[in-house]
């Protein structure tokens, strides 16, 4: 079983930058993906390949991954952004999807 | 317009059977693999199963490994969830989701979810 370990919470005001980290074993040789979800609604992927946005996506969105730890930053934070965060892989090893346990984000 | 339309779920009892099923549109199924996702209330993500685009391989979370069954209609445009013994801590929202590419593992597009409740 592969483990991806997300802070709980992370809080942020409007206008600053927020980072969540994922952390797994050398996920640096791993494409790492990010989900948001807001409550009641289903989750949206808002970051794939380590970096990479989806159609509609703002540029504020970004991530990276290296060695142990991968992070997904949000700059100028908005009151919208608040939500809880996920990240993903494949372990082709195991042919297992695995996600984190999610991280809070409060603007605060 | 993409959409996903989860159905099936609702109140069963332990050791009881049930079908889930997503309804596809505005993509082109058969050029997809297929996801099923679940969130117990108050719980995070966690990965059931997946389905190839055309069928030839499925793959299976720890939790559900030989009690769940996924499958696809590709000429119905409709995923399938088949759950066996269904436990207690089997209550979630179900999700389907669509992948990125044929095969990626990047959940792209999400439906909104179906209830199942597993309860004496």
């Amino acid at each position: 079983s592969y483990v991806l370990t997300q802070p709980p919470s992370v809080s942020v005001a409007p206008g600053q930058t927020a980072t969540i980290t994922c952390g797994g074993d050398n996920i640096g040789g791993k494409n790492v993906h990010w989900y948001h979800q807001r409550p009641g609604q289903a989750p949206v992927l808002v970051v794939f390949d380590d970096s990479d946005r989806p159609p509609g996506i703002p540029e504020r969105f970004s991530g990276s991954n290296s060695g142990n730890t991968a992070t997904l930053t949000i700059s100028w934070v908005e009151a919208g952004d608040e939500a809880d965060y996920y990240c993903q892989v494949w372990d082709s090893s195991a042919d297992h999807v695995f996600f984190g346990g999610g991280t809070k984000l409060t603007v605060l | 317009q993409e959409q996903l339309v989860e159905s099936g779920g609702g109140v069963v009892q332990p050791g009881r059977s049930l079908r889930l099923s997503c309804a596809a549109s505005g993509f082109t199924f058969n050029s997809h693999a297929m996801h099923w996702v679940r969130q117990a209330p108050g719980k995070g993500l966690e990965w059931v199963a997946v389905i190839w685009y055309d069928g030839s391989n499925k793959y299976y979370g720890d939790s559900v490994k030989g009690r769940f069954t996924i499958s696809r209609d590709n000429s119905k445009n409709t995923l399938f969830l088949q759950m066996n013994s269904l436990r207690d801590e089997d209550t979630a929202i179900y999700y389907c989701a669509r992948d990125r590419e044929r095969i990626s593992m990047i959940l792209s597009y999400w439906g909104q979810g179906t209830l199942v409740t597993v309860s004496s």
